[in-house]
C-alpha cells in the first residue's frame, strides 16, 4: 500500500522559510523511475507543481520560483524536504505532495492529502 | 498565464458525454509530450485519471477516455453521473520552460445539471 503525508507549519509569517515535509510508505525513492513532487494550490485556484526530485537524485524547479525553493531527499527514511525562503502572503495554498513515475513527463499516481499553509503575520 | 488552457467550466445532465479540452502548443503538446488528467473532487486530493494520452490507472471506469491530437489533447466523460461533479487538470510538459518538467492547465470545473 502506498501512502504519502505531508506535515509541516500551518502558519507562518512573511519573510519566513517554510519547511515541509514528505513521508511516504510501499515504494522507495532509489528505485529506477521513481520521482516525488510538490504540488500547491492556492485556495480556490488550479495546482503549480513546485519541485520533483528523482530516484538518482536530478532536481526539478518551478523557473518562476527556483531562487527559493530546495528539494532534498532522504533514502533510508523514505522521505522528501522542501524548503521555501521568503515566505508571502501570496504562498497561502494547500501543498501536496505526490509519487511520480516515468513517462515524458513523470506523472503523480500517489498524492498525499495535502497541508494547508497560511502566511500572515 | 497557463500554457496549457482549459476551458473554465463544462456541464452535462447525467447520462450525457461531455469533454473537456486541454490546449497547448508546439513546445508541450505539439512537440509529442505526453498528457495527464486529474479529477479533483471538492475538498481532496487530485486523483489520476488518464496517464500517457490515453491509458487509465486500474479502478478508473471506462467512462473516462484521453486523446491526444496535434498541439491538443481531450478528455472524455460518457454516461456522466453526479459523482463525476470535480476540477480536472490536464499535466504535461513545456520544452520553453526551463528547469521545470511538469506544467498543469488551469482547471475545468465539471458541473453535472
Amino acid at each position: 500500500q502506498i501512502t504519502l503525508k505531508e506535515s509541516g507549519p500551518t502558519l507562518v509569517k512573511p519573510t519566513q522559510t517554510l519547511t515541509l515535509t514528505c513521508t511516504f510508505s510501499g515504494f522507495s525513492l532509489s528505485t529506477s523511475e521513481v520521482g516525488v513532487g510538490w504540488i500547491r494550490q492556492p485556495p480556490g485556484k488550479a495546482l503549480e507543481c513546485l519541485a520533483l526530485i528523482y530516484w538518482d537524485d536530478d532536481k526539478r524547479y518551478s523557473p518562476s520560483l527556483k531562487s527559493r525553493l530546495t528539494i532534498t531527499k532522504d533514502t533510508s527514511k523514505n522521505l522528501v524536504v522542501l524548503t521555501m525562503t521568503n515566505m508571502d502572503p501570496v504562498d497561502t495554498a494547500t501543498y501536496f505532495c505526490a509519487r511520480g513515475l516515468s513517462g515524458e513527463p513523470y506523472y503523480f499516481d500517489y498524492w498525499g492529502q495535502g497541508t494547508l499553509v497560511t502566511v500572515s503575520s | 498565464q497557463f500554457v496549457l488552457t482549459q476551458p473554465p467550466s463544462v456541464s452535462g445532465a447525467p447520462g450525457q458525454r461531455v469533454t473537456i479540452s486541454c490546449t497547448g502548443s508546439s513546445s508541450n503538446i505539439g512537440a509529442g509530450y505526453d498528457v495527464h488528467w486529474y479529477q479533483q473532487l471538492p475538498g481532496t486530493a487530485p486523483k489520476l485519471l488518464i496517464y500517457g494520452n490515453i491509458n487509465r490507472p486500474s479502478g478508473v471506469p471506462d467512462r473516462f477516455s484521453g486523446s491526444k491530437s496535434g498541439t491538443s489533447a481531450s478528455l472524455a466523460i460518457a454516461w456522466l453521473q453526479t459523482e463525476d461533479e470535480a476540477d480536472y487538470y490536464c499535466q504535461s510538459h513545456d520544452s520553453s520552460l526551463s528547469g521545470s518538467d511538469v506544467v498543469f492547465g488551469g482547471g475545468t470545473k465539471l458541473t453535472v445539471l
